[in-house]
């Protein structure tokens, strides 16, 4: 299966500040995911990153808060913007490689807003 | 609405008896499903599938059972082991698309 580097594995911002998380796989893959994962919560999905066009966004997240760039097959980034404490948060990058194929993921992003 | 459903929160269970999660679901276009393990600073580890023509899957210490008419899986672990301790998730995709559908999660708990 693919290995997932996600970077950094977590970080202390302010308020107000964005922060950008890289996300990057051994393998070209077909589809790239990034969840979240707030405290005792299940894993809720931002977007698919698709390569070379806008990304999906699932609704109640949109571009401007969460920007997401996926330049070639294997690698993505996501950012998250003007931050608030409500966005403390893991972030996960996830690929999948095919139908009736698991997804993988990266070991997160642990993000902390003050 | 939950399409994907894990109705108990948590679940101790002795060490070296069998551990069994539960999941329910809702959507009949739903033909394939997943077992993941997460631990608290890592991302979720893929443990175990099944496609919707089989109703039994195994590997090693874990078996998925899915039981179509009931909308439900399970997931056994004998004999449970003090590292089964985690949060384990259970989640559903239809064959066109490829998006996971996921559950609440249920704390396992292995007691020494």
């Amino acid at each position: 299966s693919a290995v997932i580097s996600q970077k950094p594995s977590r970080d202390i911002c302010q308020r107000g500040t964005s922060l950008t998380i890289q996300c990057q796989v051994d393998s070209q893959v077909t589809m790239m995911f990034w969840y979240r994962q707030q405290p005792g919560q299940s894993l809720t999905l931002i977007a698919t990153a698709n390569q070379g066009s806008e990304a999906t966004y699932e609704s109640g997240f949109v571009i401007d808060k969460f920007p997401i760039s996926r330049p070639n097959l294997t690698f993505s980034t996501l950012t998250v913007s003007n931050m608030s404490p409500e966005d403390s948060s893991i972030y996960l990058c996830s690929v999948r490689e095919g139908l009736n194929q698991p997804q993988h993921f990266g070991d997160g992003t642990r993000l902390s807003i003050l | 609405d939950q399409q994907v459903k894990q109705n108990s929160p948590s679940l101790s269970v002795q060490e070296g008896r069998i551990s069994i999660l539960n999941c329910d679901y809702t959507n009949s276009m739903f033909d394939y499903f997943l077992w993941y393990k997460k631990y608290p600073a890592e991302g979720p580890t893929f443990l175990i599938s099944i496609s919707s023509i089989k109703d039994k899957n195994e590997d090693g210490r874990f078996t998925v059972f899915l039981n179509k008419s009931a909308k439900h899986l399970s997931l056994h672990i004998v004999p449970s082991q003090p590292g089964d301790s985690a949060v384990y998730f259970c989640a559903a995709s239809a064959q066109s698309n490829y998006q996971l559908i996921w559950g609440a999660g249920t704390k396992l708990i292995i007691k020494p």
